[in-house]
């Protein structure tokens, strides 16, 4: 399974934007770019995915480098609710397409 | 719309007992993933199910199995608990194997 690498944790104030990072050089050309996050006590949550193209949705941005081996996700102003563990997941769908977890990076937000 | 629902939210067994966890995917959704998450660490997956039938394993000891029925609803069940079974179980589901998953806010098993 293809790895991805995150910081453990990082700090944000309210209302600012936050650009998670996540490097992923061994990704292949058949791997999409997943996001999910997980809030305390709850399960994870599909943030947003992409291939090559940066991509845009209703609760954040995905920019991915050219060479595919590093993405950054954009949450636009965060707010304390957006405080979770966030995971850069490679998914292959033409398997399984089971979900390889890393252990994220935690972010924190303050007021 | 409900999402995925998994009974019991939380339970407690004993070294050597049997368990039996149960998930109800979002209706509509064909394919149901189990993962085991240990505290302080990602959640790991365990079985996924398309259709019925098992689509990926992972390296989990045959002490773990799982079926999908009709309605595809899911149990997850555990033989032979150990002190490291202790951990949170979550089913997702999505409508194919290829797409999105939404996950379930998981089973708390603790085994004393």
């Amino acid at each position: 399974d293809a790895k991805t690498t995150q910081p453990n944790s990082m700090e944000s104030n309210e209302e600012e934007p936050v650009h998670l990072p996540c490097n992923h050089s061994t990704i292949s050309g058949t791997d999409y770019i997943h996001w999910y996050r997980q809030l305390p006590s709850q399960g994870p949550e599909y943030v947003i995915h992409g291939l090559t193209s940066n991509v845009n949705n209703r609760m954040a941005s995905l920019a991915i480098a050219e060479d595919r081996k590093s993405s950054t996700l954009i949450l636009h102003r965060a707010t304390l609710r957006d405080a979770a563990v966030y995971y850069c997941i490679l998914r292959d769908t033409g398997t399984a397409s089971k979900l390889t977890f890393g252990t994220g990076t935690r972010l924190q937000v303050t007021l | 719309d409900a999402g995925v629902t998994q009974s019991p939210t939380h339970l407690i067994k004993t070294r050597g007992q049997h368990v039996t966890l149960r998930c109800s995917p979002i209706s509509g959704h064909k394919s149901v993933s189990w993962y085991q998450q240990v505290l302080g660490q990602g959640p790991q997956f365990i079985f996924q199910y398309y259709e019925k039938e098992e689509r990926g394993r992972g390296n989990f000891p045959d002490r773990f199995s799982a079926r999908q029925f009709p309605n595809y609803s899911s149990e997850l069940n555990v033989n032979a608990l150990l002190l490291g079974d202790s951990a949170l179980y979550l089913c997702a589901s999505s409508l194919s194997g290829g797409s999105g998953y939404t996950f379930g806010s998981g089973t708390r098993l603790t085994v004393v």
